[in-house]
């Protein structure tokens, strides 16, 4: 079936505006989960959601980053006020359920290049 | 330091030779997960293995675990071209330990023809 799906692929802004990067997870899947990841490096946890539960927003940078799932499918990252330090490739990641059970499925990424 | 170091940072071996990365954590997980990265984008999961496991085979890929050293190793065998990639090891908490998994810095390995 469809894997995950993010857009945009690449987004080019400049410095000061927001942006909004969307992910599609696979189908029947609770979990989602958002990183970022910088060049050459690991992922960096953002934010978690399983079903109705209260989402863990524990590695969020900051609060002009900020993040919704609706109806328990799709979810959407927003960042308020970019900076260039926001550059990365943003990775959404969907599961059956929490990490300490299931493998996770990532999408191909969205590259933010903010100018 | 980082929860999920792997180790060597960057890796280059001729094609046909077995590569070997390995991973340590520091807190008590109740599974560690090797995913693949190419160039840069969407991570592609490889293997699982759950905390009471030692070692686990899927394909040419050989994982062991070693929870007493906090240790964990990933060896391809007979490796391609197209084995040439980023790996990362990520370490998923016991119940109750919060729900996201951690990982490390990636080893990169060069499979060269």
């Amino acid at each position: 079936g469809a894997g995950v799906s993010q857009s945009p692929s690449n987004k080019v802004t400049e410095k000061g505006k927001d942006v909004e990067l969307r992910c599609d997870p696979i189908s029947g899947h609770t979990a989602l989960y958002w990183y970022r990841q910088s060049l050459g490096q690991g992922l960096e946890f953002l934010i978690y959601f399983q079903g109705n539960s209260a989402p863990d927003k524990s590695g969020l940078p900051s609060d002009r980053f900020s993040a919704e799932r609706t109806g328990g499918s799709v979810s959407t990252l927003t960042i308020q006020r970019t900076q260039q330090e926001d550059s990365a490739v943003y990775l959404c990641a969907s599961s059956l359920g929490p990490s300490f059970t299931y493998e996770q499925y990532f999408g191909p990424g969205t590259r933010l290049t903010v100018t | 330091s980082q929860q999920g170091e792997e180790d060597p940072q960057a890796l280059s071996i001729q094609e046909g030779e077995n590569a070997t990365m390995n991973c340590s954590y520091k807190t008590s997980i109740n599974n560690l997960q090797w995913y693949r990265q190419n160039s840069g984008r969407g991570l592609v999961h490889l293997i699982l293995i759950r905390s009471n496991e030692r070692e686990k085979h899927s394909g040419r890929l050989r994982v062991t675990l070693d929870t007493s050293k906090k240790s964990s190793s990933l060896l391809i065998t007979a490796s391609r071209a197209a084995d040439t990639a980023s790996y990362f090891c990520a370490t998923a908490p016991q119940r109750g330990g919060g729900n996201k998994l951690t990982f490390g810095t990636g080893t990169q390995l060069k499979v060269e023809l």
